[in-house]
């Protein structure tokens, strides 16, 4: 199984901050990485797709960037709704592993 | 508008059986590759099952052979029949759409405990 990696585990930032979170695979999975952002309670949602594709509807202070085994998602200025917990998630040999998840606090 | 329904959570017993529904409306169902995907507790997302618009499904280690997924698109139902249930398998169960995953139902809590 390929294994995905999130770091860091947990972020503390405040609302303007630029942040990046990383995912690196255990082997390449060419650019076939989501981001996904999930709120307590809540369903998670897709943000990315194919690395670094938006997906409809999700603000352009959101993007993504790699392939192969290094992977990023970067937010350039983080807005309230933002702090949540973020997961990548590769789709390019079963099975679909997820990382682990960041959280994204408020400092 | 396009939503996922799943039904079927509950309690069972370590070694029991259960059968989660998940129905499917606002969007041509049989087009689109199907996954469940749960969450334990305070713990992240894994990846259970998945079957194709053509019907090929499959599984995550930890499920094969006691969990089998299916689909019937004359009712826009995703269904996952999972057996052999025991407390590590407790956990909220989403239905999702597509792949990568780009709609998820609510979920579905599933608690096996005695």
């Amino acid at each position: 199984d390929i294994q995905m990696t999130q770091s860091p585990s947990t972020l503390s930032a405040s609302v303007g901050d630029r942040v990046t979170i990383t995912c690196r695979a255990s082997q390449s999975i060419s650019s076939w990485l989501a981001w996904y952002q999930q709120k307590p309670g809540k369903a998670p949602k897709l943000l990315i797709y194919k690395a670094s594709t938006l997906n409809s509807g999700v603000p352009s202070r959101f993007s993504g960037s790699g392939s192969g085994t290094e992977f990023t998602l970067t937010i350039s200025s983080l807005q309230p709704d933002n702090f949540a917990t973020y997961y990548c998630q590769q789709y390019n040999s079963f099975p679909y592993t997820f990382g682990q998840g960041t959280k994204l606090e408020i400092k | 508008e396009e939503q996922l329904l799943e039904s079927g959570g509950g309690l069972v017993q370590p070694g029991g059986s259960l059968r989660l529904s998940c129905a499917a409306s606002g969007f041509t169902f049989r087009s689109f590759t199907m996954s469940w995907v749960r969450q334990a507790p305070g713990k992240g997302l894994e990846w259970v099952s998945g079957i194709s618009s053509g019907g090929s499904s499959t599984y995550a280690d930890s499920v094969k052979g006691r969990f089998f997924i299916s689909r019937d698109n004359s009712n826009n139902t995703l269904h996952l029949q999972m057996d052999s249930l025991t407390a590590e398998d407790t956990a909220i169960y989403y239905c999702a759409r597509g792949l990568p995953l780009g709609y998820w139902g609510q979920g579905a809590l599933v608690t096996v405990s005695s």
